[in-house]
């Protein structure tokens, strides 16, 4: 069965610092997806970002950027610059497959940005 | 991408009674999920809601204390039957909404507090 963990419950970083959110995955698949999201204290659910398991580039989306690395099961977010807007919760997911399918969550990690 | 409208935003509800909620998306997708989303935690899959055929629930559960409707391919509803207290969480709706960035979209969720 497929399980992401996320092991920090909560993160400082100053703001203009980047900061790195770790999550790793367990999988018997060869296919998946490994996606990012936000979700500010307003509760909405903010995509950020997503690596197939077959691309060979780490994903970036503008100061967000995937760290992958298939061997060891990580995909870890790292933020560019953090600005004050980007305290938040962290969710990293999983989806077994590389179309349609169900996310499972990480445990999530609160990212508070210090001025 | 796809915009979910998920209603009722939140409500307050007693005991022993059932509240349903309703996600209308602008446009057609393949499948809906739901998700619990319980103070301080992450977002746990209660089902997957495909169009024409009963929902899949994941383990802990079951139909008959969380029915599921998909009537065509742009709405779904889950309903909470004989509410306790401990069901008291956020439930979110979601679809994948963009098959080329593989992001799903998320409603804004509904705020159900049980008394």
């Amino acid at each position: 069965a497929q399980k992401i963990t996320q092991t920090q419950p909560g993160m400082f970083v100053q703001e203009k610092e980047a900061v790195t959110l770790d999550c790793t995955y367990d999988t018997s698949d060869q296919s998946y997806g490994l996606f990012w999201y936000k979700q500010p204290s307003s509760g909405e659910m903010i995509f950020l970002i997503y690596q197939g398991s077959y691309d060979e580039q780490n994903a970036t989306e503008g100061r967000y950027s995937l760290n992958f690395q298939k061997a060891r099961k990580s995909a870890n977010l790292v933020i560019s610059a953090s600005q004050l807007g980007d305290s938040a919760m962290y969710f990293c997911a999983m989806r077994e497959g590389l179309q349609g399918g169900k996310l499972i969550f990480g445990q999530g990690t609160e990212l508070s940005v210090k001025p | 991408s796809a915009v979910i409208s998920q209603k009722p935003s939140r409500d307050i509800c007693q005991r022993g009674t059932s509240l349903t909620i309703q996600c209308q998306v602008d446009s057609q997708v393949t499948m809906m999920f739901w998700y619990r989303q319980q103070p301080g935690q992450s977002l746990t899959l209660i089902a997957t809601a495909n169009q024409g055929s009963e929902a899949t629930y994941e383990s802990g559960f079951v139909i008959d204390k969380f029915p599921i409707s998909r009537p065509n391919l742009t709405f779904s509803t889950l309903t909470v039957s004989n509410m306790s207290p401990e069901d008291s969480s956020i439930y979110l709706c979601s679809a994948q909404s963009d098959s080329v960035t593989n992001g799903y979209t998320f409603g804004s969720g509904t705020r159900l507090t049980v008394v």
